[in-house]
């Protein structure tokens, strides 16, 4: 069963602009990861947050994470068109968790 | 070259045939994994594998099996393949040393239609 669950499902911006993607989860986690994938590759690592941090930046990446809500977004600035992809969140429940579970995703195009 | 690599990269086989996807990976990590992914459902743990001797089921494991036939080689085989297994299927591995926060690898997957 899906831990996180991304918003919006698909998301269309224009060159330069801002593109921000929520996720949700369910249950307490040890730290929270958003992963990226190119349209039929693998998925690619993208940053990590865990549970005691509230904001964390990489780039033109910016997480934050409001373990009160629940709740996590990724923002990225600036968009380009080569930003285009699908952006999965993934949890990782306690400290000794194996497992990671992957949200069904935020398509994003950007246009140039 | 790839850090994990899959193949078959395509694959399309008949309801009931023996399929094979195996995966090899470089980054010496002791973790290995099987996703399928699912247009709507994003990624679903098949299998894990925490080093050669532990193979673990994870939420979807009905149908498939798998073989860790050494710490850089994890195999997923699937008995009788039938349509609703037609998916993007993702090897994966992680480095338990590096602690609970470790990173997923994957690899760049292997499409598998069942006919």
């Amino acid at each position: 069963s899906q831990q996180g669950e991304e918003d919006p499902q698909a998301l269309s911006i224009q060159e330069g602009e801002n593109a921000t993607m929520n996720c949700s989860y369910k249950t307490s986690i040890n730290n929270l990861q958003w992963y990226r994938q190119n349209s039929g590759r693998g998925l690619v690592h993208l940053i990590l947050i865990r549970s005691n941090e509230r904001e964390k930046h990489s780039g033109r990446l910016r997480v934050t994470l409001d373990t009160s809500k629940k709740s996590s977004s990724l923002l990225i600035t600036a968009s380009r068109a080569a930003d285009t992809a699908s952006y999965f969140c993934a949890t990782r429940a306690g400290a000794g968790s194996y497992q990671l579970t992957f949200g069904k995703g935020t398509k994003l195009s950007v246009i140039p | 070259d790839a850090d994990v690599t899959q193949t078959p990269r395509n694959r399309i086989t008949k309801t009931g045939k023996r399929i094979m996807l195996e995966c090899s990976q470089t980054k010496g990590h002791d973790r290995m994994y099987w996703y399928r992914q699912d247009p709507g459902l994003g990624l679903r743990l098949i299998y894990y594998s925490f080093d050669v001797k532990d193979i673990n089921k994870g939420e979807i494991s009905d149908g498939y099996s798998v073989s860790r036939q050494a710490q850089a080689k994890f195999s997923l085989s699937l008995e009788s393949a039938i349509p609703n297994q037609t998916a993007l299927y993702f090897c994966a591995t992680s480095d338990s040393q590096v602690g609970p926060g470790n990173t997923i690898y994957f690899g760049e997957g292997s499409w598998l239609t069942v006919v």
